[in-house]
C-alpha cells in the first residue's frame, strides 16, 4: 500500500528564515515523489519532483530511500511562499497511469 | 492554451440524488484523473481515465463512476447519494502517459449533500 506523511498540518516560519516541510512515504517499489502547492484562491499545481533535481523558486527536495523520505526545503522564506503543500506519491514507471497518492498537506505561512 | 475546465463549480443535492460532472481537459491531454478532496481525508484518487478507457480506480464504492469520450473530456457520476460524499471534486489532466507528467488541476466542483 502507498501511503504519505506530512506531519505538520501547519508551519509558521519568519521571512528569511529557512524552511523544511517534511514528508515520509511508503511504498514497497521505486516511486516517483512530487510536491504540489496550492497559493490562495489558485489551483493546485506541480512544484517539483524528484526525478527532475530541480530548484523551483529556490525550493528543493531530495529523495532519502533509506529514510523514505522527501522533504522540502528552501534556505530563506518569502511573504509569497505561503501556501499549502502537498507531498504526492506514484508508482513510478511499474505503477503506471496518473495515480496520485497524496499527503494531507501543510500549510506554511511566512510571517514577515 | 485553456486551463482545465469543471462544471458545474458548485451545485447542492439531497440524499439518494444522483449527480454528474463534467471535466474538459487541456487541448492535447489524453489523460484525466479524478480526486476528492475533503476536510477529513485530504485528496483521494479516485479513478483515471486515458484515451477512453480506465486505468486506474481508486478505493471508492461502485455508486462513483466515470467515463471519457473521444475528445478526452471526462464526467463522473456519483449515485445515491449520501451525507458524506459532501467534497470537492477535483479533475486533473496530463498529457503525458507516465505520471513523470505534470498534472494540470481544474478548479474543482464543490457538491455539498443535505
Amino acid at each position: 500500500a502507498q501511503r504519505v506523511t506530512q506531519p505538520e498540518k501547519l508551519l509558521s516560519v519568519f521571512k528569511g528564515a529557512p524552511v523544511e516541510l517534511k514528508c515520509n512515504y511508503s511504498y514497497s517499489g521505486s516511486p516517483e515523489l512530487f510536491w504540489y502547492v496550492q497559493y490562495s484562491r489558485q489551483r493546485l499545481q506541480l512544484l517539483l519532483r524528484h526525478i527532475s533535481r530541480e530548484s523551483i523558486k529556490g525550493f528543493t527536495a531530495d529523495l532519502n530511500k533509506g529514510e523514505t523520505s522527501f522533504h522540502l526545503k528552501k534556505p530563506f522564506a518569502q511573504e509569497e511562499d505561503s501556501a499549502m503543500y502537498y507531498c504526492a506519491l506514484s508508482g513510478g514507471l511499474t505503477g503506471g497511469g496518473n495515480k496520485l497518492t497524496f499527503g494531507t498537506g501543510t500549510q506554511l505561512k511566512v510571517e514577515l | 492554451k485553456a486551463g482545465v475546465t469543471q462544471t458545474p463549480r458548485y451545485l447542492i443535492k439531497t440524499r439518494g440524488q444522483q449527480v454528474t460532472l463534467s471535466c474538459s481537459p487541456i487541448s492535447g491531454h489524453r489523460s484525466v484523473s479524478w480526486y476528492q478532496q475533503t476536510p477529513g481525508q485530504g485528496l483521494q484518487f479516485l479513478f483515471e481515465y486515458f484515451s477512453e478507457t480506465q486505468r486506474n480506480k481508486g478505493n471508492f464504492p461502485g455508486r462513483f463512476s466515470g467515463r471519457q469520450f473521444s475528445n478526452s473530456r471526462s464526467e463522473m457520476n456519483v449515485s445515491t447519494l449520501e451525507l458524506g460524499d459532501s467534497a470537492l471534486y477535483l479533475c486533473a489532466s496530463s498529457f503525458r502517459d507516465r505520471v513523470t507528467g505534470e498534472l494540470f488541476f481544474g478548479e474543482g466542483s464543490r457538491l455539498t449533500v443535505l
